[in-house]
């Protein structure tokens, strides 16, 4: 399996601009999560989704920020419009368990999307 | 003061020591991951654990529930090591997936 793939890989914008950050699950995981990190704040998630359900969005910022799941194999983090504050690397993962709840599944990250917000 | 707390926040080393990274959490928790997240943002999961100890390879990682601390070490140590090595809880109050702030190691050839 070639992991989780999430575009762009950096991308650099400018202040109001809309941005939309993509991942592609490993295939089966039934858990795909978003995670923001900063050099401030590190790692902080922003959402996750259970088959394709969002379950807990009390990390998401704003309302600024949304994302969508359609399918099983794809989902989207939208940030509309964008602010500097919001540079940061965003980070895609998903699992196959239960993760939360029985702490026993592994945990898949993609490589990331470093955002810039000018 | 954060839930998971990691020293050192940085450490450089020489190839073949023996390292240790810290982790101490405040919350209790149903088990407790390490990750190695590589320059360019890969990360990868390393040991997930609720109790005793793991050993992969050169890593071993040991949890002591009752102080609510866990290590990890890496025995003979190479550059290709060099990551920043985050610890990340699951519990708290609300079961979620709690992150240190990490640690960067260099090890130096």
């Amino acid at each position: 399996d070639a992991g989780v793939i999430q575009s762009p890989r950096h991308e650099v914008t400018e202040m109001g601009q809309e941005v939309t950050l993509r991942c592609k699950p490993i295939s089966g995981h039934d858990y795909l999560f978003w995670y923001r990190q900063t050099m401030m704040r590190g790692l902080e998630l922003l959402i996750y989704f259970n088959n394709n359900v969002p379950i807990d969005d009390s990390g998401m910022p704003e309302d600024r920020f949304s994302a969508k799941m359609p399918n099983a194999s794809f989902s989207t983090l939208k940030i509309q419009p964008s602010e500097p504050r919001d540079s940061a690397v965003y980070f895609c993962a998903s699992s196959l368990e239960g993760l939360y709840w029985l702490g026993t599944g592994e945990l898949f990250f993609g490589e990331g999307s470093r955002l810039t917000v000018l | 003061k954060n839930e998971v707390e990691q020293s050192p926040q940085n450490l450089t080393a020489q190839e073949g020591e023996f390292i240790t990274i810290n982790c101490s959490y405040s919350v209790g928790i149903s088990a407790l991951h390490w990750l190695q997240q590589h320059p360019g943002g890969g990360s990868v999961s390393l040991f997930m654990l609720s109790s005793g100890k793991k050993k992969h390879g050169r890593l071993i990682a040991t949890i002591n529930i009752q102080e609510k601390h866990s290590s990890l070490h890496i025995t003979a140590s190479h550059p290709r090591d060099s990551a920043v090595y985050i610890c990340a809880v699951y519990g708290g109050s609300q079961g979620n997936l709690i992150f240190g702030k990490g640690t960067k190691l260099s090890v130096k050839p």
